[in-house]
């Protein structure tokens, strides 16, 4: 059984660093065609994808986020961990990580509302 | 970048009517590298289908997908009271991964 969990800050200010943990379990992110994805929501509004870690170390951005965003994988601890600096009152969302099989998304944490505000 | 437009943006409907959502690609999706996301209020989405036609274990056959490069569908034959919700297209075959506006099937 595959879960997913984010843990990390729910309030943060303007132009500070967000760093969210992605811990999973039920998968291991060395397997072939594996990968861990970040997508946000902001409130009311669409999903949209920023990040994705593959099982052999290749990362994707949102080329929207203008190189504010790293993530990274550690097998050891079954942890993503994923940082977008400057963050800005626009960032406010609720942040899931997400598993990836042969390319598709399919198995969703249950998401970490973030709040930008002073 | 692919963009991904759905329509209607709301679709109202009574439970036991046929449910027809549209998602429309920019550019051709290949090998069929589409999925549909179902979302409910408070939860996160759920995948309902890939690989434009393909059902994730569990989900039940009154939901089917169809289509191919840049027009894909999804069709509810029957709906349940369960399956008032969001849905979200999302093509994974280009980076970057984009989702479409959602539709929202509500209760008419």
């Amino acid at each position: 059984q595959i879960t997913l969990k984010e843990s990390g800050p729910t309030l943060v200010k303007p132009t500070q660093t967000l760093t969210l943990t992605c811990t999973f379990s039920g998968f291991s992110l060395s397997s072939d065609v594996v990968g861990v994805n970040w997508i946000r929501q902001p409130p009311g509004k669409a999903l949209e994808w920023l990040a994705l870690v593959y099982w052999d170390d290749d990362k994707e951005y949102n080329p929207s986020l203008k190189n504010r965003a790293t993530i990274a994988k550690d097998i050891s601890k079954s942890q993503v961990v994923f940082t977008m600096t400057n963050m800005d009152p626009a960032d406010t969302a609720t942040y899931y990580c997400a598993h990836s099989s042969g390319w598709r998304t399919d198995h969703w944490g249950q998401g970490i509302p973030v709040t930008v505000s002073s | 970048e692919i963009v991904l437009t759905q329509s209607p943006g709301t679709l109202s409907l009574s439970p036991g009517e046929r449910a027809t959502l549209s998602c429309k690609a920019s550019q051709s999706v290949t090998n069929n590298y589409l999925g549909w996301h179902q979302q409910k209020p408070g939860q996160p989405p759920r995948l309902i289908i890939y690989g434009a036609s393909k059902r994730p274990t569990g989900i039940p056959d009154r939901f089917s997908g169809s289509g191919s490069e840049t027009d894909f569908t999804l069709t509810i034959s029957r709906l349940e009271p369960e399956d008032f919700a969001v849905y979200y297209c999302q093509q994974y075959a280009h980076p970057p991964i984009t989702f479409g506006g959602g539709t929202k099937v509500e209760i008419k």
